[in-house]
């Protein structure tokens, strides 16, 4: 079974920019969470999506937005990225939002210059 | 959210076991025990989560103290490929929406 896919895997955006991201879950899995990580902030939960719904989001200002589509994948859009949008964007898929394990893409790296 | 304390680093030698520990003393009845790693250069992998019993599977064990406010991961047999960074996440129910929320790990470091 194939894992998720994230693309771009990597991407280079200029400031004021606006950028798309693009994660398919590993079939059959109807959860996906986005997660930003950086040096200095780790890792940080963004939102959920179950259901073509978002769940739940972090704490992070409303340039950052996502949906999912009926078929489970998502994207994530940043609007009028900053330098400090610069991260590695990871995806993780699970079967159901209580189930134990989630499955994490290998991310998509972002600079902004 | 509740919060884990785990140390920044832990260094092992290859083939020897390795308990790395986690705190979590505001752990709630509901929350979860999550320990994911992640290798250099690829995103977190799944380790293994218990609420309350010990668990094993193939990749480890979970040691849980009784009172739930600390566990152990144990690693049977380091080796080499087991270099990277551990989370210990506690993951709430539906109250705390099933969110993974990371710390900042311990790094551990495999010498052959």
């Amino acid at each position: 079974k194939a894992g998720v896919t994230q693309t771009p895997r990597y991407l280079i955006k200029t400031r004021g920019q606006q950028v798309t991201l693009s994660c398919s879950p590993i079939s059959g899995h109807r959860s996906v969470s986005w997660y930003q990580q950086t040096p200095g902030q780790g890792l940080q939960f963004l939102f959920e999506y179950f259901s073509e719904t978002q769940r739940n989001k972090g704490n992070f200002p409303g340039r950052f937005s996502g949906r999912q589509f009926s078929n489970s994948r998502s994207e994530m859009n940043v609007s009028t990225l900053e330098l400090g949008d610069s991260a590695l964007y990871l995806c993780a898929s699970s079967l159901s939002r209580n189930v134990g394990e989630q499955y994490f893409g290998p991310g998509t790296r972002l600079t902004v210059t | 959210d509740a919060k884990t304390t785990q140390p920044n680093s832990m260094e092992s030698n290859e083939e020897e076991p390795v308990h790395l520990p986690c705190n979590h003393s505001t752990i709630s009845g509901t929350d979860y025990i999550h320990w994911y790693r992640q290798l250099p250069s690829q995103g977190p992998e799944y380790v293994i989560h218990g609420l309350t019993s010990n668990v094993n599977n193939r990749m480890a064990s979970l040691a849980i103290a009784e009172d739930r406010k600390s566990s152990t991961l144990i690693l049977h047999r380091a080796t080499l490929r087991d270099a990277a960074v551990y989370y210990c996440i506690l993951r709430g129910g539906m109250d705390s929406s099933y969110k993974l929320i990371f710390g900042s790990g311990t790094r551990l470091l495999v010498r052959p």
